[in-house]
C-alpha cells in the first residue's frame, strides 16, 4: 500500500459547483498536511497547510483532516475556470514531505 | 514567501551530455531541496542541498549522477550527468524558509528532454 493515495482524475465539474478533492494515507506518523495547486508549466503553489484534525478555511478553500480515518480533503466553493489545475496533497513526517500523484481538475465554463 | 528562480526553464539535450540547473532565492533560506516530477508520478525528492557540505541523497539517487552544490544560503545547482532518455523529467527546486515542519515552496521547474 502506498503511503499516500490520490485519484489522478481528471475531474470535470461545471463552474460554480463545489469541488471535493481527497487523499488517503497509511502512516499515522504524518503530522502536517498540505495542499498544493500546480498550473501547467508552473511549479506547485502552496494553498493550505494544517497540522490538526478538523477544518481550516481560506476564502473559497477549506482543508479538512480526519486523522482517525487517515483521510484529508480540499473543498473549493464557487469553482471558477481559473481553478483548473492539478491539485497535490502532501503530508510530512520527520522533516520529509510525501506527495500524492495529484488530481487534474477541469472547471467547465 | 520567497521568490524562487530556476534556470533554464527548459532544455533539450543529447544523450550522454550533462546539464546544470540553477536555483536562486531572493532571501536566505534554511533548507533547499531538489525534486523530480515524472508524468503520472508523485514528486520525488532527489536530495537535500546542504550549505557548505555534501548534499544528502535519497534512496535511489547518487552523487555521481546528480551532483549538487550549495555555496550559500540563497543559491544551489543540480547537475544531471551522463543523461539518458530516462532522465527526461521536470526538475524542481524547493525551499523551506524557516526550520521545523514548515511547508516548502517551489520554483517553476526545469523541463528536460533527452534525445
Amino acid at each position: 500500500q502506498k503511503e499516500v493515495e490520490q485519484d489522478p482524475g481528471p475531474l470535470s465539474v461545471p463552474e460554480g459547483a463545489i469541488v471535493s478533492l481527497n487523499c488517503t494515507y497509511s502512516n499515522s506518523a504524518f503530522q502536517y498536511f498540505m495542499w498544493y495547486r500546480q498550473y501547467s508549466r508552473k511549479g506547485p503553489e502552496l494553498l493550505m497547510y494544517t497540522y490538526s484534525s478538523g477544518n481550516k478555511e481560506d476564502g473559497r478553500f477549506t482543508a479538512q483532516v480526519d486523522k482517525s480515518s487517515k483521510y484529508i480533503s480540499l473543498f473549493i466553493r464557487d469553482s471558477q475556470p481559473s481553478d483548473s489545475a492539478t491539485y497535490l496533497c502532501a503530508m510530512s513526517k520527520d522533516d520529509k514531505i510525501i506527495f500524492g500523484k495529484g488530481t487534474r481538475l477541469h472547471i467547465l465554463p | 514567501s520567497a521568490v524562487i528562480s530556476q534556470k533554464p526553464s527548459r532544455d533539450i539535450c543529447q544523450r550522454g551530455t550533462s546539464l546544470t540547473i540553477q536555483c536562486q532565492v531572493d532571501s536566505q533560506v534554511t533548507m533547499m531541496f531538489w525534486y523530480r516530477q515524472q508524468p503520472g508520478q508523485s514528486l520525488t525528492l532527489i536530495a537535500t542541498a546542504n550549505q557548505g557540505s555534501e548534499a544528502t541523497y535519497e534512496s535511489g539517487f547518487v552523487i555521481d549522477k546528480f551532483p549538487i552544490s550549495r555555496p550559500n544560503l540563497t543559491f544551489s545547482t543540480l547537475t544531471v550527468s551522463n543523461m539518458s532518455p530516462e532522465d527526461s523529467s521536470i526538475y524542481l527546486c524547493s525551499v523551506r524558509v524557516s526550520g521545523g515542519n514548515q511547508p516548502q515552496h517551489f520554483g517553476d521547474g526545469t523541463r528536460l528532454s533527452i534525445l
